[in-house]
This record gives structure tokens, sequence and C-alpha cells, in this order.
């Protein structure tokens, strides 16, 4: 049971490339986030899904795409990377939806570094 | 706009100290408060979710308390250990979405 895991750890871009990062979740659950935290900012939703084929946007969704083709996986995507994305990526899964009534917790995958030259 | 606010953003103290770690929150329109713990280089993982109708929860040496009337939270770590050592982070829930605070930053000494 691996819980929640994100692929790649660490990646830098240069302006103006694209590229996804993946996260996967062993706990069959319903709910998956992709946040951000930048230093002096907390952490901040950039787009979720309430189940496979659905997604959402968050508070900060402008630059990503997001996709839930399997229910196991949540891809976040950067058409065209900028430097203001540099900050650490974090993936995130739950059984019930975050911030709503009966919420359980949410459990958090390792994260990813990237930096965007 | 729901903020969400903990001061002081670091706090050293020495091993065996009962301290106490401040939440606030602007908004008590909040389904509940969850406390989280970040390890350096690490993601987050969940400490203890008290729910609106609740006024506390307790797990081995942490309690944390809510008192949304003030729009406060506390988390309380009993005899704290250098392995305590890490970020904590609270976080409302309300709207579909969690509102997180900054983080408080704990150095237990030896």
């Amino acid at each position: 049971n691996a819980g929640v895991t994100q692929t790649p750890k660490f990646r830098v871009l240069k302006t103006g490339q694209s590229m996804t990062l993946l996260c996967a979740q062993d706990m069959n659950h319903e709910y998956m986030y992709w946040y951000r935290q930048d230093p002096g900012m907390g952490l901040r939703l950039i787009h979720y899904s309430v189940g496979e084929g659905t997604t959402a946007k968050g508070e900060v969704p402008d630059g990503y795409n997001v996709s839930r083709l399997k229910k196991q996986n949540f891809l976040l995507g950067l058409e065209s990377a900028a430097p203001s994305q540099t900050s650490v990526y974090f993936c995130a899964s739950s059984y019930r939806l975050a911030g709503g009534p009966g919420e359980d917790t949410q459990y958090f995958g390792p994260g990813t570094r990237l930096t965007v030259l | 706009k729901q903020e969400v606010t903990q001061i002081p953003a670091a706090l050293s103290v020495p091993e065996g100290e009962n301290l106490v770690l401040n939440c606030s929150f602007t908004d008590s329109a909040i389904y509940n408060l969850q406390w989280f713990r970040q390890d350096p280089g690490k993601g987050l993982t969940s400490l203890l979710l008290i729910q609106s109708s609740q006024r506390e929860q307790t797990s081995g040496r942490l309690n944390a308390s809510l008192d949304k009337s003030s729009g406060r939270s506390t988390l309380y770590i009993a005899a704290s250990q250098p392995g305590d050592s890490a970020t904590y982070l609270c976080a409302t829930g309300a709207n579909s979405k969690l509102t997180f605070g900054k983080g408080i930053t704990l150095s237990v000494r030896p």
C-alpha cells in the first residue's frame, strides 16, 4: 500500500517548456487535489477532481490543466512554463470531499519540486 | 474570503516542555478544522481533525481544540520531544476547499 505517489520528485524546466506531473493513489479515493506551496504563501489549491472524468478549478488554476482519466491517477500539466510556476507541488486524495460536511483526512504525496528558469 | 493565521512563524523550545500552537481564522462558517505536520522536504500528514460540532480531539500527546465563535484553534503538545520538530499547519474546511495557514516551524532542543 503506497498511499499517494508523485512523479517526478524534482524537475528543472526552461521558460516555455511543457511538462506533466503524475499523481497516483491506491486507496480507491474518489477525490483528488493538486496544491502548490510557496514560501510565505502557504498551500493553495490549483485544481481538484470529484471523480473519474471530472475536474474543477481551485484557487489558482491559471496556467495549469488537469485530467482524471482513471480513478487512481490525476495529472497536472503545464503547457508553457513560467518562472512564476517555480514551486513545490503536492497531490492529495481523500475519501470524502475536502472542505465539505463529514470530511475525513486528506492524504498527501511527497511533493514535486519544480524550478522554471 | 477565509484567512487563516498562525503566529509566531517559528518557535524553539527545550525538550520536555508543554507547548501550545495557535491558529486563528476569520470566517466561523466552517465544517471542520485540521492540524497537519510537515517534515522538511516531505508532504503533509494529518494529525487531528475537529468537526464543527466538536470542541476538541486528542491523539496521544496531542490535543487540539476548536472555538468557532472566537475563530481560534489550539494544538497542545505535551512533553515535547526532538522528534516533534517540524512545521505544523492548520487548515479550515468549508465551501469544498481547505484554507491553510502558513504554518509554525517548531524546533525542540535536546
